[in-house]
């Protein structure tokens, strides 16, 4: 069945650091990917996807791109601030089923 | 828009009682999701619903939990009896009509404690 991997946290930066949070995947067919976050005491809200290889997802300075060579969809930031400290979750979802897959999450500390 | 509405928003009860979350999806979405998420095992789907319709309820624990879903614009989660392993905060999500729209939309969640 599908699954999702992702690094374990807590991922601890300082401010202005560079982030890096892998992700990998077993699916069947050509998964779309997905990146949530959660904020403390909310729910997940969805960050970046992509659907197709090669595709890049990009929002509020975040970037994931679709690798299907090595099954990877990791999420990118150049420069994190305290207030991006929140839960990571990579998702997929495959072509024939409308239920998404979720990793266990990544949490992400940063300080000032 | 006001999102997905879920209440309330903490409960706190005690084993043995019976524990009825509420979820109100955003209009106009067709799928509802109800997830648990715990430190131990993450976040879980229990139940999906499409158009209404209990479609896989594989992720129900066991029989002490049952949703509903009796119109578009309203479904419940209950737990019956509740017992101390229950406590964990449930989300609610919704997802809009079409194979294009993968983006599911949560809930603030309902922090449930069973002491």
């Amino acid at each position: 069945g599908d699954s999702v991997t992702q690094m374990e946290g807590p991922v601890t930066l300082s401010e202005e650091a560079f982030l890096t949070i892998n992700c990998t995947y077993t699916a069947t067919g050509y998964p779309s990917l997905f990146w949530y976050v959660q904020y403390p005491g909310e729910g997940l809200q969805l960050l970046l996807k992509a659907t197709k290889a090669d595709d890049k997802g990009s929002n509020k300075g975040f970037e994931a791109t679709y690798r299907k060579e090595t099954t990877s969809f990791h999420l990118e930031k150049g420069s994190v601030q305290v207030s991006d400290s929140a839960v990571y979750f990579c998702a997929l979802r495959s072509g024939g089923s409308y239920i998404p897959t979720f990793g266990r999450g990544t949490s992400l500390i940063v300080h000032p | 828009d006001a999102g997905v509405i879920q209440s309330p928003r903490h409960e706190v009860t005690e084993m043995g009682q019976e524990v009825t979350l509420r979820c109100k999806p955003i209009s106009g979405h067709n799928s509802l999701f109800w997830y648990r998420q715990t430190m131990m095992r993450g976040l879980e789907l229990l139940i999906y619903f499409n158009n209404n319709v209990p479609i896989d309820d594989s992720g129900m624990p066991e029989d002490r939990f049952s949703a509903k879903m009796p119109n578009a614009s309203f479904s419940t989660l209950k737990i019956q009896p509740s017992e101390p392993r229950d406590s964990a905060v449930y989300f609610c999500a919704s997802r809009p009509q079409g194979t294009e729209s993968y983006e599911q939309y949560f809930g603030p969640g309902t922090r449930l404690t069973v002491t």
